[in-house]
């Protein structure tokens, strides 16, 4: 099985703040990952796959990194939409996610 | 628009059965692989199972594997999920998600979910 490890796994930021979050894969996974973001009681939305393609709609300041073993997501500007659980997901062997990144507001 | 309606989740004893439903609107349902994916209550994801676009090929989680069956009927633009044997453990939202790709997918649709809770 390949384990998907995010970091870190809380992160507090304040609005305008540039943030990255970080997912490594136990085994190269080439580009086949995808990341997600998640509010309360809602289901997951894709924001990147294939490791830096932006899914239609999703704003500019969502981008991706990153192959091999080690991802980045990075957000460039954060915005008070944007605070939710981030989950990387790899989809080279079979699927599966990280344990997540809750973006939390300072 | 893309539409995935989740439905079946219920209160179920520990052992029983139930069957979810994802009615799916809005795209050509044939042209996708379909997934289940569930979270427990304050945890994270876990893919469940996949079926091919014409139903020929199923993949499993090993959580599940001879527990549930994903299946899938096109002409009703639907799918589905047997779940059987079903433990405490197995309580959580389940949702289905649409998969682009071939085989090798990420998820870019998914449905509200609908919760199973297992408990005597």
């Amino acid at each position: 099985d390949i384990q998907m490890t995010q970091s870190p796994s809380t992160l507090s930021a304040s609005v305008g703040d540039r943030v990255t979050i970080t997912c490594r894969a136990s085994q190269s996974i080439d580009t086949l990952l995808a990341w997600y973001q998640q509010k309360p009681g809602k289901a997951p939305k894709v924001l990147i796959y294939k490791a830096s393609s932006v899914e239609s709609g999703v704003p500019s300041r969502f981008s991706g990194s990153g192959s091999g073993t080690e991802f980045t997501l990075t957000i460039s500007s954060l915005q008070p939409d944007d605070f939710a659980t981030y989950y990387c997901q790899q989809y080279y062997y079979y699927y599966t996610f990280g344990q997540g990144t809750k973006l939390e507001i300072k | 628009e893309v539409q995935l309606v989740e439905s079946g989740g219920d209160l179920v004893q520990p052992g029983g059965s139930l069957r979810l439903s994802c009615a799916a609107s809005g795209f050509t349902f044939t042209s996708y692989w379909m997934s289940w994916v569930r979270q427990a209550p304050g945890k994270g994801l876990e893919w469940l199972a996949n079926v091919k676009r014409d139903g020929s090929s199923k993949y499993y989680a090993d959580s599940v594997k001879g527990r549930f069956t994903i299946s899938r009927d096109n002409g009703k633009n639907s799918l589905y999920l047997q779940m059987n044997s079903l433990r405490v453990e197995d309580s959580a939202v389940y949702y289905c998600a649409r998969g682009v790709g071939d085989k090798s997918i990420y998820f870019d649709s998914w449905g509200q979910g609908t919760l199973v809770t297992v408990a005597s």
